[in-house]
């Protein structure tokens, strides 16, 4: 069976400082791969979603951008961050592409930006 | 743009009754919605999912309906636990990207 991994849990970071966020997927290959970000009372918003390896699409302009190294690992990053990406952040997984297939999500990470 | 709203924020039902989650959905060309499960401070748990060529879907214990003409999605849980207690949201599909609801935060009263 599939399992998507994600860490930390829990990141407190200041103002400023850099983030690295990973999701490992297991059990599948070449999964499409997603990063969203929720913010309380707020559905969830599409950051990042990737087809395979080092392909990239961004759906909100932002100071985070994402990664694909290996075929089942998807890394968010920032190199600053601001008060505004405190959240909840996301990874997901899907056979399909897009909204076509059900996708899964991960655990999630609370970011707290102070 | 596209809008996905719920009845109500938030539901208390009795051990043993029956919830039922509502979800409205704008876009009609929407053809794939899905519905969620989140505890807190866990990640959303996919529950069941339902393609605009059907009106209705069971699994266990759970049950979607949707109605088309009025633009409407429900989720019913039979015989609620109170492990059912969470958020539960739906998804839209239209195009390319999934649109989610807010969420209607359930309560299971023991």
């Amino acid at each position: 069976s599939q399992t998507i991994h994600q860490w930390p849990a829990t990141l407190v970071q200041p103002v400023g400082s850099p983030l690295s966020l990973e999701c490992t997927v297991e059990g599948t290959s070449n999964p499409n791969l997603y990063w969203y970000r929720q913010a309380a009372g707020r559905g969830l918003q599409l950051l990042f979603y990737s087809v395979g390896i080092g392909q990239i699409s961004s759906e909100v302009p932002q100071n985070l951008s994402a990664s694909r190294p290996q075929d089942r690992q998807f890394i968010l990053s920032s190199k600053k961050l601001l008060l505004s990406d405190s959240g909840f952040y996301l990874c997901a997984w899907s056979v399909l592409a897009l909204s076509r297939d059900t996708q899964y999500f991960g655990p999630g990470t609370r970011l707290t930006v102070l | 743009g596209e809008s996905v709203g719920l009845h109500l924020p938030t539901l208390s039902v009795q051990e043993g009754d029956n919830s039922i989650i509502n979800c409205a959905y704008s876009n009609s060309a929407s053809d794939y919605f899905i519905w969620y499960k989140q505890e807190s401070g866990k990640g959303p748990q996919f529950i069941i999912d339902i393609r605009s060529n059907m009106d209705k879907r069971q699994g266990q214990r759970v049950t979607v309906l949707l109605n088309k003409t009025v633009k409407h999605l429900s989720l019913q849980i039979a015989a609620t636990q109170p492990g059912d207690s969470a958020v539960y949201f739906c998804a839209e599909s239209t195009g390319n990207q999934f649109y989610f609801g807010t969420g209607t935060s359930l309560t299971v009263i023991p």
